[in-house]
Order: C-alpha cells, then structure tokens, then sequence
C-alpha cells in the first residue's frame, strides 16, 4: 500500500513564477491538507480539501490555492511567487472517518526561489 | 507569543538515556495533543496522541500532558541511534474550524 506521495521531489523557480506541486493520497484517504514548512520551524497549516471543495484555511494569502481531483488527489499552486515561499511544502491526507489528528505525511516537495 | 513553544535545541544525548522533550501551549480549548517525529528529507511521522492529562505509554515513548499548565512532554527510554531526528509536538484545536498548530521542533542527537 503505497503511502503520500507527492511531486516533484525539489523545485528551483525564479521571483514571480508560479509553481504547481502535486500530491496522491493514502489509499482510502479522501481529505488532504497542505502544510508549509521553512527551514528550521514546524510546519504550517495552508489549507484542507474534501469533496474537492476548500474545506479550511489557515493564514495564507490568495497568492497559494489549491484542487483536488474527483480521485481524491490534490494540486497546490502558488502564485507570484516570493524568496520567502522558499520551503518543504507537506500534504498530507486523511480518511473522513478517522480522527482529525491521524493524518499521514508525504515526503514533501522542496521549493527554492531565487 | 505563539500559541505552541518548543525549545529547538539541538539536543544531544548518549545512547540509552532517558530523553525528555517538551512544549507549551496558551490556548485552553486545545482538544488532541500529538507527537510526530520527523527524519532529515522526510514528512513528519506520528509517534503518539493523547486528549487527555496524564500520561500515555507506547514501547519506549510516554507521552505527559499537563492541561492545568498547558504543557506536554515526551519521554524517550533507553534512547537509541536511530531516535535522532527532530521531535515535533502539534496540537489539535477542533470546533466550527480546524487547527492544527505545530511547535517548531527539537532536534534529537543520541550519540552511540
């Protein structure tokens, strides 16, 4: 049973491009959340997807949206990008029965802005 | 002040110690309270999770909550090479939103 995985594995853009990072779900998972996480803090919630509707958001400007697909799988996008956007980006998915806290975590996806 | 603190460390310890690692938190209606441990390159991994004050056992890992002070710890026995890694506590804050909130890790260094 493959677990998360996500897409590509690292990315260098440049200031102003826009990026698109991808995820799949643990098999029978149907939630998926996305997180970002800079070097050396924790990560941080950026939105949840369910049904392929925005189900939450945290403290993430417009510039960072989000899809998931009727197969449960999900895209990130980010717009406009900034140095400060440089991070491992995380999804991770759930099961909508399961508890809230028992979510699994892909490797993440490196992103480097220059 | 943040909602979630950890001390970032790094932490190092020898081999077979006892590892305590700890965070506190100031919003009172937090609901689960979480253990991930994240290896170099990797996503984090749930070791443990727990809504309640006391303590919680699983093998070599005892997690401790203290709601009346707002913090958490976890416990590490016999600590080996491979529990090096950075230990990140979260906590689940569920009513009409969700949030997650995550400390910002300890680095843990367990010198054979």
């Amino acid at each position: 049973d493959a677990g998360v995985t996500q897409s590509p594995t690292h990315l260098i853009k440049t200031r102003g491009q826009q990026v698109t990072l991808r995820c799949s779900p643990k098999s029978g998972h149907d939630t998926v959340s996305w997180y970002q996480q800079a070097l050396g803090q924790g990560p941080q919630f950026i939105f949840q997807y369910y049904e392929e509707e925005e189900r939450q958001r945290g403290n993430f400007p417009d510039r960072f949206s989000g899809h998931q697909f009727p197969n449960y799988s999900s895209e990130l996008n980010v717009n406009a990008l900034l140095l400060g956007d440089s991070a491992l980006y995380l999804c991770a998915s759930s099961p909508t029965t399961g508890p809230d806290y028992e979510q699994y975590f892909g490797p993440g996806t490196r992103l480097t802005v220059t | 002040q943040k909602e979630v603190e950890q001390d970032p460390g790094p932490l190092s310890v020898p081999e077979g110690a006892i590892v305590s690692l700890n965070c506190t938190y100031s919003n009172s209606a937090f609901q689960y309270f979480m253990w991930y441990r994240q290896y170099s390159r990797k996503g984090p991994e749930l070791l443990m999770y727990t809504y309640s004050s006391g303590n919680k056992e699983d093998g070599r890992f005892t997690a401790q909550v203290d709601k009346s002070s707002k913090y958490i710890s976890l416990f590490i026995r016999d600590s080996q090479p491979s529990d090096s890694a950075t230990y990140l506590c979260a906590i689940l804050f569920v009513d009409s939103s969700y949030k997650l909130i995550f400390g910002s890790g300890t680095r843990l260094l367990v010198r054979p």
